[in-house]
Parts: C-alpha cells; sequence; structure tokens
C-alpha cells in the first residue's frame, strides 16, 4: 500500500558530526524516491533524489542510499551545519509525491 | 526563472466559509498539484491539474476543487470549511513529459478555521 514512514521523529547531532536519516516504504514496486528539506515557514525543497536501478546516489555532502531488499532508504549529509537544522521528508514519487512523516534535524554547536 | 507563488500567506476563516487559495507555476512547468500538510504531518496529495484537466486525486471530498489556467496557474477552492482544514496549503509545479521531472514547491498558505 502507500505507506513511507520513517524510523526517528527527531535526529540531534553535533555540528561537523554526519547525520542519518531514514526511511522505510512499503510498496516493493516503488522506483523513484525524493528527498526534501523544509524549512520553518518554507515548502519542502529538493535535496536528492533516487531511482530503483540505483542503490546509491551522491550530491553536494548529501548521499542518499535505496536498499530495495529491505525497503529502506537513507540520507546521508555529511558535516552537518546550523542551516542543516530542518525536517526532512522522503517521499515516493508515483506522479503524484507520497509523503512520511518527517524527521526534525537539530544541529547543535 | 521564477519559483512557484502563492497567494495569500496567511489566511483565516470561520467554519462552514469558503476558500480561494491561489498558485503561480514556475516558468516552463505546465503541471501544478497540490496538498495539505496539517501540523507535524507529511504532505497530503490533494490533486494534480494537468492542461486544465484534473489529472490525479487524493482522498479529499468534493469539497475540495480546484481549476488550472491557460497559463499554468491554478487555484484551490475548498467549500463548507470545517475545523479539520486547517492547515498548511502547498502548491507544487513540475514539467511533465511522459513522467514527471521534478517537483518545485511554493511557501504555502497557512489556512486556521475557527
Amino acid at each position: 500500500g502507500e505507506n513511507v514512514g520513517l524510523h526517528l521523529p527527531t535526529l540531534s547531532v553535533q555540528e561537523g558530526d554526519n547525520s542519518i536519516i531514514n526511511c522505510a516504504y512499503s510498496n516493493s514496486a516503488s522506483d523513484y524516491f525524493i528527498w526534501y528539506k523544509q524549512e520553518s515557514g518554507k515548502g519542502p525543497q529538493f535535496i536528492i533524489d533516487i531511482r530503483s536501478n540505483m542503490d546509491k546516489r551522491q550530491g553536494q555532502r548529501v548521499t542518499v542510499l535505496l536498499n530495495k531488499t529491505v525497503k529502506h532508504l537513507s540520507l546521508q549529509i555529511a558535516a552537518t551545519q546550523p542551516g542543516d537544522s530542518a525536517v526532512y521528508f522522503c517521499a515516493e514519487n508515483k506522479n503524484k509525491l507520497i509523503f512520511g512523516t518527517g524527521t526534525r534535524l537539530q544541529v547543535f554547536p | 526563472e521564477t519559483g512557484v507563488t502563492q497567494s495569500p500567506t496567511h489566511l483565516i476563516k470561520t467554519r462552514g466559509q469558503q476558500v480561494t487559495l491561489r498558485c503561480s507555476s514556475q516558468s516552463g512547468h505546465n503541471t501544478v498539484s497540490w496538498y495539505q500538510q496539517a501540523l507535524g504531518q507529511g504532505p497530503q496529495f490533494i490533486f494534480q491539474y494537468y492542461r486544465e484537466e484534473e489529472n490525479g486525486r487524493g482522498n479529499f471530498p468534493p469539497r475540495f476543487s480546484g481549476l488550472q489556467f491557460p497559463n499554468y496557474s491554478s487555484e484551490l477552492n475548498v467549500n463548507a470549511l470545517e475545523l479539520d482544514d486547517s492547515a498548511l496549503y502547498l502548491c507544487a509545479s513540475s514539467l511533465v513529459r511522459g513522467e514527471s521531472y521534478g517537483y518545485t514547491f511554493g511557501s504555502g498558505t497557512r489556512l486556521t478555521v475557527v
């Protein structure tokens, strides 16, 4: 069914450390995922996407890993900065976006 | 290149009233989607418009309706407002050529129903 969910509602990390945000999905036919960042008072902002023919994709300071065997994806943020503080959503793209609940990332000095 | 703009940014309405929210698409995009985001939740898909026709709908009652105009801008109309309609309403535009090529979101309209 349509179920994209997250393991942790809040993640607190120290500035400079790496962050890992996890997401599980239930539909084995899902083939296109997107990570979004949403800052307070703003709409979701595209971070990175991945299709099911890949298991890893890298961007600037971010990496998305997709494990189709266990239906799990993760977003890794390297050298986390205060500006990374936001709510992060994974979403499945099936001609509409199916969002999970979100994980709040808090970065402390 | 302009992004997605939504108006108004905030709105307070009384239960039973009707509301119209507006969205201007990003330049070059031909599809508009609307999402409802309750506090502390992820956005929920309401519907999508492509070539001025509804092209997909989520689990929302008929009192949620929309329009897309020839310039690809869009309106979301909600009739008979209920308290549970209080949420952030997000508009997202995208370019569809067979499949979607990413969505650009506006900052949303915060609707409060009292």
